[in-house]
């Protein structure tokens, strides 16, 4: 079964980078984009981007351009997701994700979340 | 980027009384492809609905989708307790986008 497991909560003083990793298991990894998802206390979903782990080929929303980096380490099947400058509006919940169809229908797999915190 | 707008923010029900969720994109979303998320505190969120109105994998039948374009609609005919929580839509057909979504709260 499709499976993503993320790396665990961190805590980071303002202006520091964090680096959140996904690893894949359950499907051939270069077969599906993943895509980086928060959420903040409260709030609702917001869609970062996502990375081709074929290619290396991303895309990031508008808002998070500069912002986050996605990379991929094919021979681990892990996804990262890099985000700089951190602020206290950084502070969120982080998944990653993929969604394809297949002969059955449609469907999206979500990792735990990685519980980013920003204090100084 | 498309942006999703879902209304009402908030919808106070009673069990057994029909949902109706909206969602508006501004643009037409490709080839429909939307989809509705339910969310409960804690969780990742679930599929429900996909490509507008095909439900998801042992979805129950009172979950329906609609809708074409930029217009979308979920209805739920007739709310189970376990009903209550937040919905998202979100489209896929260019890159990802989520709706700010709609809570569904027990009147």
């Amino acid at each position: 079964q499709v499976q993503f497991v993320q790396s665990g909560a961190e805590v980071k003083k303002p202006g520091a980078s964090v680096k959140v990793s996904c690893k894949a298991s359950g499907y051939t990894f270069t077969n599906h984009a993943i895509h980086w998802v928060r959420q903040a206390p409260g709030q609702s979903l917001e869609w970062m981007g996502w990375i081709n782990p074929d290619n290396g080929e991303t895309k990031y929303s508008q808002k998070f351009q500069g912002k986050v980096t996605i990379s991929r380490d094919t021979p681990a099947s892990t996804a990262y997701m890099e985000l700089s400058s951190l602020r206290s509006e950084d502070a969120a919940n982080y998944y990653c994700a993929t969604s394809f169809y297949d002969n059955r229908g449609y469907y999206t797999y979500w990792g735990q979340g990685t519980l980013v915190t920003v204090s100084s | 980027d498309i942006v999703l707008t879902q209304s009402p923010g908030t919808l106070s029900l009673s069990p057994g009384e029909r949902a109706t969720l909206s969602c508006r994109a501004s643009q037409s979303v490709r080839t429909n492809y939307l989809a509705w998320f339910q969310q409960k505190p804690g969780q990742t969120p679930r599929l429900l609905i996909y490509d507008a109105s095909r439900r998801a994998s042992d979805i129950p039948d009172r979950f329906s989708g609609s809708g074409s374009g930029t217009d979308f609609t979920l209805t739920i005919s007739r709310l189970e307790p376990e009903d209550f929580a937040v919905y998202y839509c979100q489209q896929y057909g260019t890159s990802w986008t989520f709706g700010q979504g709609t809570k569904v709260e027990i009147k």
